[in-house]
């Protein structure tokens, strides 16, 4: 059964200082690894789609990067306009499915 | 714009009551999707649909119900059969199945 686990569940940063999301993953052969971004009460925004191991995305602020088993999105220097959960989801090679890990929370304040 | 809307934004259900929450989308896309999200969860599929008036049950299924009558169209059921709809439901479609996911704005479902 695919799995995925997100750590830390919440995360509080200072304006500027620079972190680390993670994505630990279990799958039978990896099909995709998705990032996504979701403001409270609102629908999760997509941020990245990572397919193979060493392979890298950046959009702004952010920098998602994977290995075999985990995938990290780097936050650079962040803005209060960051905070927001942050979904990590993985398609494995037996399944037509998503399937999403819990979040991470980030906060940052000014 | 291309998106996919959802409706109602809040939505409130009596005890025995089944309420019906709306998804339409004009992205052209195959594949839809239910998910719900509880606080502190990972969203989990409720169904989802490949091609019109074909649907297959996802992890949570058991007292909800679907209809793809239209390309455009997955409206999902809350059937009085659910006994804990309290949850924020999220709709979504791709291209094909398992590909990137587009999301609703979502529905905040509340029992009275």
């Amino acid at each position: 059964e695919d799995q995925v686990t997100q750590s830390p569940e919440a995360l509080r940063l200072q304006e500027g200082e620079s972190s680390s999301l993670n994505c630990s993953y279990t799958v039978s052969g990896l099909r995709g690894l998705f990032w996504y971004r979701q403001d409270p009460g609102k629908g999760p925004e997509f941020l990245f789609t990572l397919y193979s191991a060493g392979e890298e995305k950046e959009k702004e602020r952010l920098k998602a990067t994977l290995t075999k088993k985990e995938s990290f999105l780097h936050i650079t220097a962040p803005k209060p306009e960051d905070s927001a959960t942050y979904l990590c989801a993985v398609r494995g090679g037996g399944s037509e499915k998503l399937v999403f890990g819990k979040g991470t929370k980030l906060t940052v304040n000014p | 714009d291309g998106g996919i809307t959802q409706s109602p934004k809040y939505l409130f259900r009596k005890e025995g009551q089944n309420v019906t929450l709306s998804c339409e989308q004009n992205l052209n896309h195959d594949a839809m999707y239910w998910y719900r999200q509880d606080p502190g969860q990972g969203l989990r599929l409720i169904y989802y649909s490949q091609i019109v008036n074909d649907f297959q049950k996802g992890d949570i299924a058991e007292g909800y119900s679907v209809s793809r009558e239209k390309k455009e169209s997955f409206p999902l059921t809350v059937t009085s059969a659910q006994k804990n709809p309290t949850a924020f439901y999220l709709c979504a479609s791709s291209p094909g199945l398992g590909g990137k996911l587009f999301f609703g704005s979502g529905t905040q479902l509340s029992v009275l």
